[in-house]
């Protein structure tokens, strides 16, 4: 079984200060692992994806995450956040050993409040 | 279409009554899903279609939950007998290969 956990269910942080919304896993295989964002009224949209490679990904509107595979982790940050950053994030993960089936575990979401 | 589609996008029906939830997904998407949304919950896996396959609906909560795909293409999600504990926003996504979803802007449904 595979499973995420977001610890917070709230982050505040000023804005232009640093933010960190956390993510930890657990897989039987691989982890691929993916970050969304849920603006307000808004449906997912998805920020950056972990597959292999660097363990530092980059992704959209600033943001990255770092997995780290010791500490089963896979953290999203960001150097310099905006209130526009503002919103509901949701880590996912899935199984590379899950074949052919592609489901997707997601976290239950951090709600991120920056302000001003 | 550019996007996954759904409708409608809010839907306020009496407990007891049938609905009906729409996915219009991207074009070419094989692989489609269905999640669920509750307050303060995160995203529930209902069910998920891939290509011809036996679709899986292992999590779908209760058998007044269906839902098809016609021509591989739009989906339909039925919820029979409302009732108040279904009030959610009801997610649907569509995805090409392994990675990423595309996921629309959500139908949410309110019993009263």
């Amino acid at each position: 079984a595979q499973s995420v956990a977001q610890p917070e269910d709230q982050v505040n942080v000023a804005e232009g200060n640093p933010l960190t919304v956390k993510c930890t896993y657990s897989v039987s295989g691989n982890p691929y692992l993916f970050w969304y964002v849920q603006y307000p009224n808004r449906g997912l949209q998805f920020l950056l994806k972990y597959i292999t490679g660097d363990n530092l990904v980059k992704g959209s509107y600033g943001f990255e995450a770092e997995f780290n595979k010791s500490q089963t982790s896979f953290h999203l940050k960001k150097p310099s956040a905006l209130v526009s950053d503002s919103a509901l994030y949701f880590c996912a993960v899935r199984d590379l050993n899950s074949g052919g089936y592609q489901k997707v575990t997601f976290g239950t979401g951090t709600k991120l409040q920056v302000i001003p | 279409g550019a996007g996954v589609s759904q409708s409608p996008s809010n839907k306020v029906t009496e407990k007891g009554k049938d609905v009906e939830l729409r996915c219009d997904p991207i074009s070419g998407h094989t692989a489609l899903y269905w999640y669920r949304q509750s307050l303060g919950q995160g995203l529930e896996f209902l069910i998920y279609f891939q290509g011809n396959s036996a679709p899986d609906k292992s999590g779908l909560p209760s058998d007044r939950f269906s839902a098809e795909r016609t021509g591989g293409s739009v989906s339909t999600l039925t919820i029979q007998r409302t009732q108040q504990e279904d009030s959610a926003v009801y997610l649907c996504a569509s995805t090409q290969g392994a990675y990423g979803y595309t996921f629309g802007s959500g139908t949410r449904l309110t019993v009263v």
